[in-house]
């Protein structure tokens, strides 16, 4: 299985909602990522999990919040989102990063949140 | 600073048309530099992932190189598809400890029939 989900596909909600994107992965992979994807840019990284811990933040903020409650599944909980957070919201995992050895990073269908 | 340059930013061919995509990066060091298509609000999805040892790879129609003196890549796809409508991600990966990749903003393919 090199399957990487995503759950839901279209999100449209509130300024005032709270609701939250899941992902899941099979492949026993240990590093999990959140992405943000405005139209026609690259996928900008947002978080990094590693062994189900925060490895990074790229500077997020708060009404974005990630959770990775085990090795299989990866959360990114919304608040008070703003308009300009409308995006594709992609996850992807990969093995964890040993030394000089490369990896690949799988990723999902993506989200496609819409703010109104 | 590390920068990933993908060019054309556009193109257009012909169904049954060759084509192909130029990546220029300047990260360093160099771990692995990989190709992704991606369809319209989809995730991308692998091509080829080459390291600093290779030049050529090719995965059915679509033949990446790589030339590790120059930081130059390029995809090229034969016989082009409709199904072949995507944007081409050009993704370079930092040979340092942490999981630094550094995306190309794409170039955006149309086959047309």
């Amino acid at each position: 299985d090199t399957e990487v989900t995503q759950t839901p596909k279209h999100l449209v909600m509130g300024m005032t909602n709270k609701k939250s994107l899941k992902c899941e992965q099979h492949m026993g992979h240990r590093a999990m990522y959140w992405y943000k994807q405005k139209a026609k840019k690259p996928p900008e990284l947002m978080f990094v999990y590693s062994y189900e811990k925060l490895s990074i933040n790229e500077s997020v903020p708060s009404r974005f919040s990630p959770e990775c409650p085990n090795s299989s599944l990866l959360n990114l909980h919304l608040h008070a989102l703003q308009p300009e957070d409308s995006a594709l919201y992609l996850c992807a995992s990969s093995q964890v990063k040993e030394g000089a050895g490369h990896y690949e990073q799988y990723f999902g269908p993506g989200t496609r949140l819409t703010v109104t | 600073k590390n920068q990933v340059e993908q060019s054309p930013q556009s193109l257009i061919i012909l169904e049954g048309k060759n084509c192909t995509l130029q990546c220029n990066y300047t990260v360093s060091p160099f771990s692995n530099l990989r190709w992704y298509k991606q369809d319209t609000g989809r995730g991308p999805v692998s091509l080829t992932i080459m390291t600093f040892s290779e030049n050529t790879k090719s995965n059915g129609r679509y033949t990446a190189t790589l030339d590790a003196d120059t930081k130059q890549s390029s995809l090229h796809i034969t016989a082009s598809q409709l199904s072949d409508s995507a944007s081409y991600i050009c993704v370079v990966s930092e040979g340092t400890g942490a999981n630094n990749l550094f995306f190309g903003t794409g170039t955006r393919l149309t086959v047309i029939p």
